[in-house]
């Protein structure tokens, strides 16, 4: 249990293209997704977190507008990367928060990243 | 402010020695959460142990234990017998909360771990 998906697992796209990153919960609702961006040999950077029905809580210095996240239903959740650079090469990754709680923590389930490749 | 550091930015060692990744942190909070994730060659995240702040017990997991001491701020990872499998990039992390009580990952720089044969 505690699937979660993403999709594509790995995307080439040209530059100026925009590129859609899609983030499902496979087996429970999440009403909280967090994306985040790694960089070859860095850590995690936490890009926004996104709640169900609700606009995105975008980090310090992550453009809004280049970064389209789109939260539409409890197992769903979206990443467009408008008019993509080469700049924007990274690992994406998500996870999902469901709504249980376990030891006082809600639990974040990662997905499998996707690796953009911007020429 | 809160913040994790792994200070080890890369580990090299050879098959079936021991080996301990450092972790430590700084949080102004009372209750919070410490991670410890493996992230393999692939990409994918591997959740290895979550701990919360008033549970100072050491944990073993097989070949794996973690020492958590809060008088030094610090919840390190032991890898005992290391196998090339272990070979990995692990990050401890530290739970924050953000804007709307939607609580935060906070991660160290990762530590890469290679175990040669």
């Amino acid at each position: 249990g505690a699937v979660v998906s993403q999709h594509p697992s790995w995307v080439i796209c040209k530059s100026g293209t925009s590129v859609k990153i899609e983030c499902r919960s496979l087996d429970f609702q999440a009403t909280t997704m967090f994306w985040y961006r790694q960089f070859p040999k860095q850590s995690l950077m936490l890009m926004a977190t996104s709640n169900e029905g609700s606009k995105a809580t975008y980090e310090q210095g992550v453009e809004k507008d280049k970064f389209l996240i789109n939260h539409a239903s409890l197992t769903l959740s979206t990443l467009t990367v408008t008019s993509a650079h080469p700049e924007d090469s990274s690992f994406y990754i998500c996870s999902a928060r469901p709504t249980w709680t376990s030891g006082g923590w809600n639990e974040q389930f990662f997905g499998p990243g996707t690796r953009l490749t911007v020429l | 402010a809160q913040k994790v550091t792994q200070a080890q930015t890369e580990i090299s060692v050879v098959e079936k020695e021991d080996v301990t990744l450092d972790c430590v942190y700084e949080t102004r909070d009372t209750t919070y959460y410490l991670f410890w994730y493996k992230q393999p060659p692939s990409g994918e995240l591997v959740f290895l142990i979550r701990r919360n702040s008033f549970d100072e017990q050491n944990e073993i997991s097989g070949r794996y234990s973690w020492n958590f001491q809060k008088s030094t701020s610090s919840f390190n990872f032991t890898i005992t017998a290391s196998q090339v499998v272990d070979s990995a990039v692990y990050f401890c992390a530290l739970s924050a909360t953000n804007a709307g009580n939607n609580r935060k990952l906070i991660w160290g720089l990762g530590t890469s771990l290679a175990v040669n044969p």
